[in-house]
């Protein structure tokens, strides 16, 4: 089974915070991309990445960078977090042509 | 125009009955399609892919039509478990990127 680990289900940040959401997959999938989904608008892409030290603006980056090191593992970085950017935020990964899978998401919150 | 979308429904079901919704694309070039299932506060999980000439999946059929451009699900003998947010969703022409429609509430009662 494909699994997708965010490392967090619910996060609390401050305004003006740097903040950084990790995603890791155990499938060697080259893709992986970060999305946000808020109630009325659906899925959005934010970023996503299709090898390492690759990556792709998604539909919605503005406010958001990523990093890919390694081929597993695909960080969202918030460099200074604003309360619009309160959401819940879900990592998926596939491999070219296939359906993405999902993480559990992570609930983030922006005081 | 929204590139994929979904009627947000609810759409209130008794048990044991079917239940069709539709979703659109607006672009002629997408090449994949996909239903996903979502259930409240929970991560989007891949019901089904849909393929040119239908396809079933026990009580789930998805269809594709081009010339119209949407697909399609359809769910038989619905069950109080199919109760859910099913998400649309359509992979571009020689791309990764997938593009999500807002989804289908569907709410299946006794």
């Amino acid at each position: 089974d494909v699994k997708v680990t965010q490392s967090s289900r619910y996060l609390v940040k401050r305004t003006g915070e740097k903040v950084f959401l990790e995603c890791v997959q155990d499938m060697d999938h080259e893709n992986m991309f970060w999305y946000r989904q808020d109630p009325g608008l659906g899925l959005r892409l934010i970023y996503f990445s299709y090898d390492v030290k690759m990556k792709e603006k998604g539909d919605i980056p503005e406010g958001y960078s990523v990093s890919r090191e390694k081929k597993e593992r695909f960080s969202l970085i918030l460099e200074s977090a604003s309360t619009n950017q309160t959401s819940m935020y879900l990592c998926a990964s596939n491999r070219r042509g296939q359906p993405q899978h999902f993480g559990d998401g992570t609930r983030l919150s922006i005081l | 125009r929204k590139e994929v979308e979904q009627d947000p429904g609810p759409f209130n079901v008794p048990e044991g009955a079917t239940v069709a919704f539709n979703c659109t694309y607006s672009n002629s070039a997408s090449q994949s399609f996909f239903w996903y299932r979502q259930d409240c506060r929970k991560e989007p999980k891949l019901l089904m892919s849909v393929y040119s000439s239908g396809n079933e999946d026990g009580r789930f059929t998805a269809q594709l039509n081009r010339a119209s451009q949407y697909i399609s699900l359809l769910i038989r003998d619905s069950k109080l478990s199919d109760s859910a947010t099913y998400l649309c969703v359509v992979n571009k022409a020689a791309g990764n990127k997938l593009t999500f429609g807002g989804g289908t509430r569907v709410l299946v009662k006794p």
